[in-house]
């Protein structure tokens, strides 16, 4: 199975703060049909993840354009650029070659 | 508007069976993959496998692999996962997941399904 390791575990950032979360997998992501499967969600407090970013970079419907995604190969990066209340949570990064794994996750929190 | 609905929360014994269902609707269920995901009392989010409700082609994860059984019922829009034999550590709580392309884009979660195993 891929492991998927990020970094950091946990998060406290003050509201209007830039933030960023590191995610590596223990093999390359990039599938022979040239997309790379890596997934971001987050976790809201007492609720279901949701999908934030897709495919590395691309943001999912009604996702603020502060959260942005970066990556190739195994390193991947995902970026709030001015962080506000609700984007506390828990962040995980999937990757989508079976069998999917996630990272531990990285828990954000306001200052 | 898509929705996943999930079976409210349980409490059972070990080596009791359980079937907690998903269902589905606001799209076409046999066209879009339908995964399953546990998150333990505290912990991170682990896949557990994925099945294609068209034609019931199912794939599990190794380490959920003879453990539970997923299956869908079409006819009814739902999807099940199931223990034959519940153990303590399977207290968890479970979710539905839409996956349209088996490629891991969960784009909808349901609400998830806490089930509970305790003597």
């Amino acid at each position: 199975d891929i492991v998927m390791t990020q970094t950091p575990l946990s998060l406290s950032v003050t509201p209007g703060q830039p933030a960023s979360i590191s995610c590596k997998s223990s093999q390359s992501l990039l599938h022979s049909d040239g997309k790379t499967y890596l997934y971001w969600y987050l976790q809201k407090p007492g609720q279901s993840p949701q999908l934030l970013i897709y495919e590395v970079s691309s943001r999912f419907s009604g996702v603020p354009d502060r959260f942005s995604g970066s990556g190739s190969g195994t390193d991947f990066t995902l970026k709030i650029s001015r962080v506000e209340a609700e984007d506390v949570g828990v962040y995980y990064c999937m990757q989508g070659i079976h069998p999917y794994t996630f990272g531990q996750g990285t828990k954000l929190e306001i200052k | 508007e898509v929705q996943l609905v999930q079976s409210g929360a349980e409490v059972k014994k070990p080596g009791e069976s359980l079937k907690i269902s998903c269902k589905g609707s606001g799209y076409s269920f046999t066209s879009y993959w339908i995964g399953w995901v546990r998150q333990m009392p505290g912990k991170g989010l682990e896949w557990m496998g994925i099945i294609y409700p068209g034609d019931s082609d199912t794939r599990y994860s190794p380490s959920f692999q003879g453990q539970v059984t997923i299956s869908a019922d079409k006819s009814i829009s739902t999807a099940y996962l199931q223990w034959s034999s519940l153990k303590a550590s399977d207290t968890a709580m479970y979710y539905c997941v839409r996956d349209p392309s088996d490629d891991g884009y969960c784009d909808y979660w349901g609400q998830g399904t806490l089930v509970t195993v305790s003597s």
